[in-house]
């Protein structure tokens, strides 16, 4: 069955530095892979897809991720971390025809 | 403008009781989803439907019950049954009828506890 997996329930970043965050797949097929960001009682809100084509893949809020078929990985990333970055991310993923499989989700911190 | 709406924001439950939570789209999606959500757990999905009057169990319907009389609707039921219902639950929906590409759209969830 299909599995995504986010390493890291929390990461605490400095404003102005990198944000990474992890996300790794299980999949016999490349699947359609997704970051959300969610914010206190708040649903979840798209940041950016991948279904076929590049590999990097932009967003909204200046985030981007790179799809990796030989790590099996989708890891979100963006050059400068701002205070309203501060929310929950999940990763999320199928392949074509299946459920979407979300990850637990990585909660990110942002220190001024 | 176009979007999902959930109701209650925050709901309580009595021992014994059933508790349905609304959930309303006006976006034309075809397909629609219920999650539930637990600190550290991700999203895991209670059921789903692809079109009116059909729907199927995802990985936890037990406990829950839902239908889908008209295409902007899905309302999912909390029964007596759930022994565990404290969470916050999250409808969605998506174009299309099969599992696709096109991301899910979600409301802004109801918070479910028990009294």
């Amino acid at each position: 069955a299909q599995s995504v997996t986010q390493l890291g329930s929390h990461v605490s970043v400095s404003e102005g530095a990198l944000v990474l965050l992890r996300c790794n797949y299980s999949s016999s097929v490349p699947p359609y892979l997704f970051w959300y960001v969610q914010y206190p009682n708040q649903g979840l809100q798209l940041l950016l897809k991948y279904t076929t084509g590049a590999t990097l893949v932009k967003g909204i809020n200046g985030f981007e991720a790179e799809f990796k078929k030989s790590e099996t990985s989708f890891h979100l990333t963006k050059p400068s971390a701002h205070m309203s970055d501060a929310a929950e991310y999940f990763c999320a993923g199928a392949p074509k025809n299946t459920p979407l499989v979300f990850g637990k989700g990585t909660r990110l911190s942002v220190i001024a | 403008d176009g979007g999902i709406t959930q109701s209650p924001k925050y709901l309580f439950r009595k021992e014994g009781q059933n508790v349905t939570l609304s959930c309303e789209q006006n976006l034309n999606h075809d397909a629609m989803y219920w999650y539930r959500q637990d600190p550290g757990q991700g999203l895991r999905l209670i059921y789903y439907s692809q079109i009116v009057n059909d729907f199927q169990k995802g990985d936890i319907a037990e406990g829950y019950s839902v239908s889908r009389e008209k295409k902007e609707s899905f309302p999912l039921t909390v029964t007596s049954a759930q022994k565990n219902p404290t969470a916050f639950y999250l409808c969605a929906s998506s174009i299309g009828r099969g599992w696709s590409n096109q991301p899910q759209h979600f409301g802004d969830g109801t918070r479910l506890s028990i009294l």
